[in-house]
């Protein structure tokens, strides 16, 4: 079975800082892999997703993020958080048919 | 393009009645997915419709709960005989594509309060 789980409910940086949010998946199947984010009174808004090819997925805002097989892990980054980056982050796997499972979630605060 | 929309935003119920929630989605979006979220978690798979067939629905969807997509044009979720467990934010979303890998649109969603 297919699970998503996101290490950190809540991650804090300063602007300026390095954003890194960690996401491992269980998937006996190639995975389709996704980030969304979740502004306050707003709807879930994809920021990247890995199908296949290139590992190192590229996304809006400047984020990233590289799907390592081996490490069965999907970790988003951000060279530099913005104060607009703070939001909820979603990472989240389909392994075909049409379920998407996401994990629970990591609120991003960014400090002045 | 105007995004998905959802309605009611929010509903406050009584247990034991019954509440309907309404998604349009994109315009020539051929997919729609219904999803609930409680406090904390993440997005849970309810259902998903291609055009108006319903073709996959999650067991967490019990006998109280009917989702339909008359026409293949917006879709409604009702929930029978309302539960405090039912408390939750309904969140419905649309794609377009032939794939796994489709991008989907999220509507705001609904909140259901159920006193």
């Amino acid at each position: 079975a297919q699970s998503v789980t996101q290490l950190g409910s809540h991650v804090s940086v300063s602007e300026g800082a390095l954003v890194l949010l960690r996401c491992n998946y269980s998937s006996s199947v190639p995975p389709y892999l996704f980030w969304y984010v979740q502004y306050p009174n707003q709807g879930l808004q994809l920021l990247l997703k890995y199908t296949t090819g290139a590992t190192l997925v590229k996304g809006i805002n400047g984020f990233e993020a590289e799907f390592k097989k081996s490490e069965t892990s999907f970790h988003l980054t951000k060279p530099s958080a913005h104060m607009s980056d703070a939001a909820e982050y979603f990472c989240a796997v389909n392994t075909g048919g049409f379920k998407t499972i996401f994990g629970a979630g990591t609120r991003l605060f960014v400090k002045a | 393009d105007t995004g998905v929309s959802q309605n009611p935003r929010h509903k406050i119920t009584k247990r034991g009645q019954n509440v309907t929630f309404r998604c349009d989605p994109i315009s020539e979006h051929n997919r729609l997915y219904w999803y609930r979220q409680t406090l904390g978690q993440g997005p849970e798979f309810l259902t998903y419709f291609q055009n108006e067939a319903q073709l996959e629905k999650s067991r967490l969807l019990s006998d109280r709960f009917s989702a339909e997509r008359p026409k293949g044009s917006f879709s409604t979720l009702e929930i029978q005989r309302t539960e405090q467990g039912d408390s939750a934010m309904y969140l419905c979303a649309s794609s377009i594509g032939t794939g796994q890998a489709d991008t989907q649109y999220f509507g705001p969603g609904t909140r259901l309060t159920v006193l």
